[in-house]
């Protein structure tokens, strides 16, 4: 949907390993998110970023960094994975005009086990 | 930022109209009202949005009141099919203005038949 690739689209790693997910886009939209969505609580954001090397953090931002050194990728990078990172993780971009409506990848499901 | 309060389920029947309402006290001058339909295993994808009076399109309305604290989405005669999550977004993009979109807890909509 909306030129959104979200990789890899499923995963399971180990308590404490690193994890970096994908987001590639072809729409040459400025903003890039970060959500997560667990049971009970919605989408929560996590890093959204407002162009190139320009990121800022969401509400539950602890525990993730995030990269933009191109306009089409955002990287999402759990240092070191918890059972409590253990979520499904979407992407989604935006033009950044003002009236903005969000375009959503497929999401990755993330297991930590 | 924007803080959005929604009923956390609703039910309804095959034909009839469901209007959810979304309250936002401290929705902000440049702030657009946006909702979101989300099913299992998707991302959430755009439904409708609104500054202020009414919108329509094809599938909502949205209705929006003078001092803009609050917003309701209208479907029209439901089908099993609009049996979802229907997710308040109050924000904006404007540079160096806003980026931080933060989603409700959101609306589950049962529709029976």
């Amino acid at each position: 949907d909306a030129g959104i690739t979200q990789s890899p689209r499923h995963k399971v790693t180990e308590t404490g390993t690193p994890v970096t997910l994908r987001c590639h886009q072809t729409e040459n939209h400025r903003y890039m998110y970060w959500y997560r969505q667990d049971p009970g609580h919605g989408l929560r954001l996590i890093h959204y970023s407002y162009g190139v090397k320009d990121t800022d953090k969401g509400e539950v931002s602890d525990g993730y960094s995030v990269s933009r050194s191109k306009t089409e990728d955002f990287l999402l990078t759990l240092e070191s994975a918890t059972s409590s990172q253990t979520s499904v993780y979407f992407c989604a971009i935006s033009t950044g005009t003002g009236n903005e409506k969000l375009f959503f990848g497929s999401g990755t499901q993330l297991s930590v086990l | 930022l924007a803080k959005t309060t929604q009923p956390i389920s609703m039910d309804s029947y095959e034909g009839q109209e469901v209007n959810i309402t979304c309250s936002h006290n401290n929705i902000a001058t440049n702030d657009y009202i946006t909702w979101y339909q989300q099913f299992p295993s998707q991302g959430p994808r755009f439904i409708i949005q609104g500054y202020k009076t009414k919108v329509t399109n094809e599938v909502a309305s949205l209705f929006i009141p003078a001092d803009r604290k609050s917003s309701t989405l209208s479907l029209p005669r439901v089908s099993l099919s609009d049996t979802a999550v229907y997710y308040c977004l109050v924000g904006t993009l404007v540079y160096n203005q806003g980026g931080k979109l933060i989603f409700g807890q959101g609306t589950e909509l049962s529709v029976k038949p």
